[in-house]
């Protein structure tokens, strides 16, 4: 079956440093893999998506860019955190090789912008 | 654009009654939805999925009911259990697309 790591679980960074955060997934290939925000409050907003090695698809104008180096692996960054990326991200991907919409989602990295 | 609309942030319930959750979207080229059910600090588990093709998809407890006409859809839990209690995600996509739009969600509290 299908399973999403990603790390780190939580993180606290100061204003103006730099994010990585890491997403891999086992027990599926050539996935379409997604990168959402929860902020405080809100909705699970799609900031990236990737439908394959070196192909990412930008949402939402922002402070984030997303990689894709490898299959199975999905990478989020930033070169200065805002205030304002402060929020719950999750990694997510789609079951089988159609998009139906169903998504599999990881257990989530917390970043706490301070 | 909020393409996929869930109007209340929250709703109480007692254990034993039903649940309705509701969700509204605009995108007409929407033709599958999806509920998602999220406990705090985890990612959201896949609950329930309907395509535009039925009006109603059932599957035990849970059964969403689809309004085309009204772009406008439910999730209906019954009977409702404390362990419902969690954030409720309407979210939809259309074939072929790449994407899944989600809605802000609707925290569900079931008291015993």
């Amino acid at each position: 079956s299908q399973t999403i790591h990603q790390w780190p679980a939580t993180l606290v960074q100061p204003v103006g440093s730099p994010l990585s955060l890491e997403c891999t997934v086992e027990g599926t290939s050539n996935p379409n893999l997604y990168w959402y925000r929860q902020a405080a409050g809100r909705g699970l907003q799609l900031l990236f998506y990737s439908v394959g090695i070196g192909q990412i698809s930008s949402e939402v104008p922002q402070n984030l860019s997303a990689s894709r180096p490898q299959d199975r692996q999905f990478i989020l960054s930033s070169k200065k955190l805002l205030l304002s990326d402060s929020g719950f991200y999750l990694c997510a991907s789609h079951r089988g090789s159609f998009n139906t919409g169903e998504l599999f989602f990881g257990e989530g990295s917390r970043l706490t912008v301070l | 654009d909020q393409q996929v609309k869930q109007n209340s942030p929250s709703l109480s319930v007692q254990e034993g009654r039903i649940s309705i959750l509701n969700c509204d979207y605009t995108n007409s080229m929407f033709d599958y939805f999806l509920w998602y059910k999220k406990y705090p600090a985890e990612g959201p588990t896949f609950l329930i999925s309907i395509s535009s093709i039925k009006d109603k998809n059932e599957d035990g407890r849970f059964t969403v009911f689809l309004n085309k006409s009204a772009k406008h859809l439910s999730l209906h839990i019954v009977p409702s259990q404390p362990g419902d209690s969690a954030v409720y995600f309407c979210a939809a996509g259309y074939t072929g697309g790449f994407k899944t739009i989600f809605g802000a969600g609707t925290r569900l509290f079931v008291k015993a």
